[in-house]
């Protein structure tokens, strides 16, 4: 079965440093790959995603991911972050080329906390 | 363009009872899913639908079902409530064909007493 793992359950940052949050997968194929934000009391939103090809990609706020496939990992990053950016992140993984287009498999998500 | 509705945002609920959670899609998007969230468990599958038909199904006792209408609205129902069904319900919805871009309501929290 997949299944998704964010090491880091709570990070803190000051404003304006830099940020990278850790995901890793496991998934008998490539799998599509997904970072998604939930702010207090909101629904996800989706961040940025991942299909094939470029390794890096870049998503909405500033953020990018990269794609390793032999370590298993898309980890999330920011290079200066801002207060606003305090949340909770999520890394979910769905069945490429698969027929459920809506069944994504979460980590257990990490909360950002952002000091001023 | 309006987001995915979700109704009622907050309910309250006592052991024994069942509830039924609306989900309105995003205008064109025939695919619904819905999520259970708990700090326990984090987010969980519950269930896909689309076109009306069950696409998927997560690993949820029988007191969990839903279903979707011609309109592709959805809804959800928990019969005989226990206290660990409390839980933040999210329903989203996506383009058929769609890469897995899921476009997420705001909840309904559900508490039971």
């Amino acid at each position: 079965a997949q299944s998704v793992t964010q090491p880091d359950i709570h990070i803190t940052v000051s404003e304006g440093a830099s940020l990278e949050l850790r995901c890793n997968y496991s998934y008998g194929a490539t799998p599509y790959l997904f970072w998604y934000v939930q702010s207090p009391g909101q629904g996800l939103q989706l961040l940025l995603k991942y299909f094939s090809g470029d390794t890096l990609v870049q998503g909405i706020k500033g953020f990018e991911a990269e794609f390793k496939r032999s370590q298993s990992s898309f980890n999330l990053r920011k290079p200066s972050v801002h207060w606003s950016d305090a949340a909770e992140y999520f890394c979910a993984v769905a069945q490429a080329g698969g027929t459920s287009y809506g069944k994504l498999t979460f980590g257990q998500g990490t909360i950002l906390t952002v000091h001023p | 363009k309006a987001g995915v509705t979700q109704t009622p945002r907050y309910l309250i609920k006592t052991r024994g009872q069942q509830v039924t959670l609306s989900c309105s899609p995003i205008s064109g998007h025939r695919s619904v899913s819905w999520y259970q969230q708990t700090p326990g468990q984090g987010l969980q599958f519950l269930f896909e639908y689309f076109s009306e038909t069950q696409r998927n199904k997560g690993n949820f006792p029988g007191r969990f079902s839903g279903r979707q209408f011609s309109n592709s609205r959805s809804e959800m129902n928990v019969s005989t409530l226990e206290l660990g069904d409390s839980a933040l319900y999210l329903c989203a919805s996506s383009l058929k064909g769609g890469s897995g871009e899921l476009f997420f309501g705001e909840g309904s929290r559900l508490t039971v007493l």
